[in-house]
């Protein structure tokens, strides 16, 4: 298995510009998460979907866009991109199978804004 | 509402010294607790939780966790560091069957030889 992929790895965009991002699960895990990490400032939730096609505000929402039109696919969208936005990116999975919901991680996607 | 927080944003022992690692957290509810761990350059990965039973439990490389609920506090030890558990470590607190967690701030360990 191979987890928890992100793709891409690494992006520099320029401010106003939009990009996608990809996360994909190949544990058939029902939920799925964005973070962002930011130095000195812990994980924050970006957005977070119990399933296919809902999705639902974490804490720092504004700014992004999510979709989850298959299950193990979450994509996460900047539709215009800022200086602030300037972070690590984490994607993560988890199953309700297990009742406690632990969660893996993907690599992660380092995004410049410029 | 649930709150998590790690005492220390830094951390340094010595090779094959203690190393101990501080979490408090609040919870509403009966709190189910994990230890994440994050090399540089990588993803987090779970050390050990807690969900219910045993107060004293154990993950990988050599790392446990003791639920105090009196303390609410969830202490991450092992007793002899080794350079290779240098990194950042992360508690996290949700509720039972709670699809979110909520993390703390983070604590980069550094062992030095």
């Amino acid at each position: 298995n191979a987890g928890v992929t992100q793709t891409p790895k690494f992006r520099v965009l320029k401010t106003g510009q939009s990009m996608t991002l990809l996360c994909a699960q190949d544990m058939n895990h029902e939920y799925m998460y964005w973070y962002r990490q930011d130095p000195g400032m812990g994980l924050r939730l970006i957005h977070y979907s119990v399933g296919e096609g809902t999705t639902a505000k974490g804490e720092v929402p504004d700014g992004y866009n999510v979709s989850r039109l298959k299950k193990q696919n979450f994509l996460l969208g900047l539709e215009s991109a800022a200086p602030s936005q300037t972070s690590v990116y984490f994607c993560a999975s988890s199953s309700r199978g297990t009742g406690s919901y632990e969660q893996y991680f993907g690599p992660g996607t380092r995004l410049t804004v410029t | 509402a649930q709150s998590v927080t790690q005492l220390g944003s830094h951390v340094s022992v010595s090779e094959g010294a203690l190393v101990l690692l501080r979490c408090n957290y609040s919870s509403s509810v009966p709190p189910y607790l994990f230890w994440y761990v994050q090399y540089p350059n990588q993803g987090l990965q779970l050390l050990l939780k807690y969900t219910t039973g045993a107060t004293l439990v154990k993950g990988i490389n050599g790392f446990e966790a003791e639920f105090k609920k009196s303390e609410t506090s969830f202490h991450l030890t092992k007793p002899s560091a080794h350079m290779s558990d240098a990194a950042e470590y992360f508690c996290a607190v949700s509720g039972p069957n709670a699809g979110k967690s909520t993390f703390g701030d983070g604590t980069t360990l550094t062992v030095k030889p």
